[in-house]
């Protein structure tokens, strides 16, 4: 089945810096792109995805790119906020958001 | 209010005693899915279903069975429950055949096996 690295495990940064996020999937089929966002205690919820005949896509602050040649996709936060502080997790699936596979995630820390 | 939601909340339960963790949604979804969120291994899909009678395997569903009788529901049930399935467990859903493939989970039943 599809297989999604994610890196860093751990990412700190200061308040206004930017953050990048990166992710891998084995399965060139793979169609579909998400990016979830986890605070503590709480669900993870969509913050921004991107289909395979798309490049990049941008939301405000967020922003997502992938290269469908080295299967890879990245997530971009820019102007950080302590707001941002939370848990990241990536997924990739082959049949356009249906049994998602996701990395292992990345907590993210934004510091004052 | 549009929402998934789950229960137990909670759960400390010992090896072998059946339980089961219910799932609703009122948002009319087609699609889905447990989860189950483990320290550093992300979200692991357990089962999931395309719709009602319809349910397929995800990639740890050892210990695990659903069933999908009613549109709206979708329990998980552990007929013997064994330290190993102490975790966090979200269920998810989401509408086919849309632009957006979104999951919208619930708040996630946290489960403690002794």
């Amino acid at each position: 089945g599809e297989n999604v690295e994610q890196h860093p495990s751990t990412l700190s940064v200061q308040e206004g810096d930017s953050a990048v996020i990166k992710c891998t999937y084995s399965d060139s089929a793979s169609n579909y792109f998400p990016w979830y966002k986890q605070e503590l205690g709480k669900r993870p919820q969509l913050i921004i995805d991107i289909r395979s005949n798309v490049g990049e896509k941008k939301d405000q602050r967020i922003a997502v790119t992938l290269n469908k040649t080295a299967k890879h996709f990245s997530l971009h936060i820019t102007e950080t906020q302590p707001e941002d502080s939370a848990v990241y997790f990536c997924a990739a699936s082959l049949n356009s958001g249906y049994a998602l596979n996701f990395g292992k995630g990345t907590s993210l820390l934004v510091t004052p | 209010e549009a929402q998934v939601t789950q229960n137990p909340r909670y759960l400390i339960t010992v090896t072998g005693k059946k339980l089961t963790v219910t799932c609703s949604q009122n948002m009319n979804h087609e699609y889905m899915s447990w989860y189950r969120q483990d320290p550093g291994l992300g979200l692991r899909q357990i089962y999931y279903s395309m719709n009602v009678e319809v349910t397929d395997k995800g990639d740890v569903p050892e210990g695990y069975k659903v069933s999908r009788k009613e549109k709206r529901n979708f329990p998980l049930i552990l007929e013997s429950p064994s330290p190993n399935q102490t975790s966090l467990y979200f269920c998810a859903s989401s509408p086919l055949g849309t632009n957006t493939g979104e999951l919208f989970f619930g708040e996630g039943s946290r489960l403690t096996v002794l």
